[in-house]
Parts: structure tokens; C-alpha cells; sequence
């Protein structure tokens, strides 16, 4: 069965230091997979995506690794802001042969404090 | 903004009524995604229309039902629902028909439900 688990649960730092949230797979055959945030009241929004050949992806402040071997994403924020604060979510898919299916995480809830 | 809209963002209803989910999308896409969010669960896919056919309906219970009339607009219509199917309910669109590989989806505000 495919599954994602993502890690912590929960997180609470201080603006401006660093964090690395991290997502485990099992998902079969992989495709590709994404980070999403999710602010408080708002819809996911896509943050990165890494197919198979790739093992880092940045956007601004944020930088995905991805290790298909092991199955291990981790995604890490550097300087965080207050803004930051949000839901994480890690969406992973799977070639099918009606095309692709994804698989969510029940996501890392981040909360920057002052 | 996603270019995804929502409406009505928060609904409470009784279990004998009726009412509908609205959403449209502004980005000339192809595909339309109904899904369910509940606290400490992963998103739950509960509908997928492609070219303004469903094309998926991941054992959704009857209560719900889903109604695409143009690749703009995704209706969803709720009667006789449970507590239980108290949620925050996400609509997305992809560019590329459902499936597609680098299948992007944009997601809306969301219409928090609560039944009472």
C-alpha cells in the first residue's frame, strides 16, 4: 500500500533559525514528488517537485532533498520568517497505467514564533 | 491567489438539508479535483473530472455529489450528510488532463463544513 509519513507532527522555532522537515515514502513506482504549504485558511501551494534524477531542489529560503533509494525527502528552511507558519505537506506519485496517482502526508505543522 | 475560487468559504448545516459547494478556475485548465481535508488525515481524494468527464470517484458515499458543466466550473452537491462529514473541502485544477505526469494542481481557499 502506498503510503507517506511525514515528520515531526509539529514544530515550533524561533524567527530566523533554521528547520528540516522530513517525508518517508513507500510509494511504488515513483513518479515524482512535491512540497506543498498550506497557510491557515488557504489551499496547498506548491513549493518544489523532484522527479527521480533529481536530489535538491531550491525556492528562495527553501531547499527539498530528495534520496530515492532509501525513499527520504526532507525539506529545510533557512532564516525563518513568521510567514512560514503553515502546514507542510509532502505529496509523492506513482506511475499507474491510467497515469499518475498521488499520495498525501498528513503534513508538519510549523509555527514561527517571535 | 491560485486562480481557483471557493464558494461559499464556511457552511454549517443541519443533516436533513441541502446545499452546494461551488468552484471555478481561471486558468483555462483541464482538470477539476474535489477533495476532503480533515484534521490529522491526509487529503482525500473524492472526485476527479477530466475534460468535463469523471473520470474517477474514489467510493465517495452517495450523499456527495459531484457535477462538472464546462471545464470552468465543479459543483458539489451534499444532501442527508453526517457529522462525520464535517471537513474542509478543497477543490484544485491541473493543467494536463488527470494523470498527466507533471501534474501540477492549484487548490482553493477551501469551503469549511460543519454539520450539526
Amino acid at each position: 500500500k502506498n503510503q507517506v509519513e511525514q515528520s515531526p507532527q509539529s514544530l515550533i522555532i524561533l524567527e530566523g533559525k533554521n528547520c528540516t522537515l522530513q517525508c518517508n515514502y513507500t510509494v511504488s513506482p515513483f513518479s515524482n514528488l512535491r512540497w506543498y504549504k498550506q497557510d491557515t485558511g488557504r489551499g496547498p501551494v506548491s513549493l518544489t517537485i523532484m522527479t527521480f534524477s533529481e536530489n535538491t531542489k531550491s525556492n528562495g529560503r527553501y531547499t527539498a532533498t530528495l534520496d530515492a533509494d532509501t525513499k527520504q525527502s526532507s525539506l529545510h528552511i533557512t532564516a525563518s520568517q513568521l510567514s512560514d507558519s503553515a502546514s507542510y505537506i509532502c505529496v509523492v506519485s506513482a506511475k499507474t497505467g491510467g497515469g499518475n496517482k498521488l499520495t498525501f502526508g498528513t503534513g508538519t505543522q510549523l509555527k514561527v514564533e517571535l | 491567489e491560485t486562480g481557483v475560487t471557493q464558494t461559499p468559504r464556511h457552511l454549517v448545516m443541519g443533516m436533513t438539508n441541502k446545499k452546494s459547494l461551488k468552484c471555478e478556475q481561471h486558468l483555462g485548465h483541464n482538470a477539476m479535483y474535489w477533495y476532503k481535508q480533515s484534521a490529522k488525515k491526509p487529503l482525500e481524494l473524492m472526485f476527479v473530472y477530466s475534460l468535463e468527464e469523471r473520470v474517477e470517484n474514489n467510493s465517495v458515499p452517495s450523499r456527495f455529489s459531484p457535477e462538472c458543466p464546462n471545464s470552468s466550473h465543479l459543483f458539489l452537491h451534499l444532501h442527508t450528510l453526517q457529522p462525520e462529514d464535517s471537513a474542509l473541502y478543497l477543490c484544485a485544477s491541473s493543467q494536463d488532463p488527470a494523470g498527466a505526469t507533471y501534474n501540477e494542481q492549484f487548490f482553493g481557499p477551501g469551503t469549511r463544513l460543519t454539520v450539526l
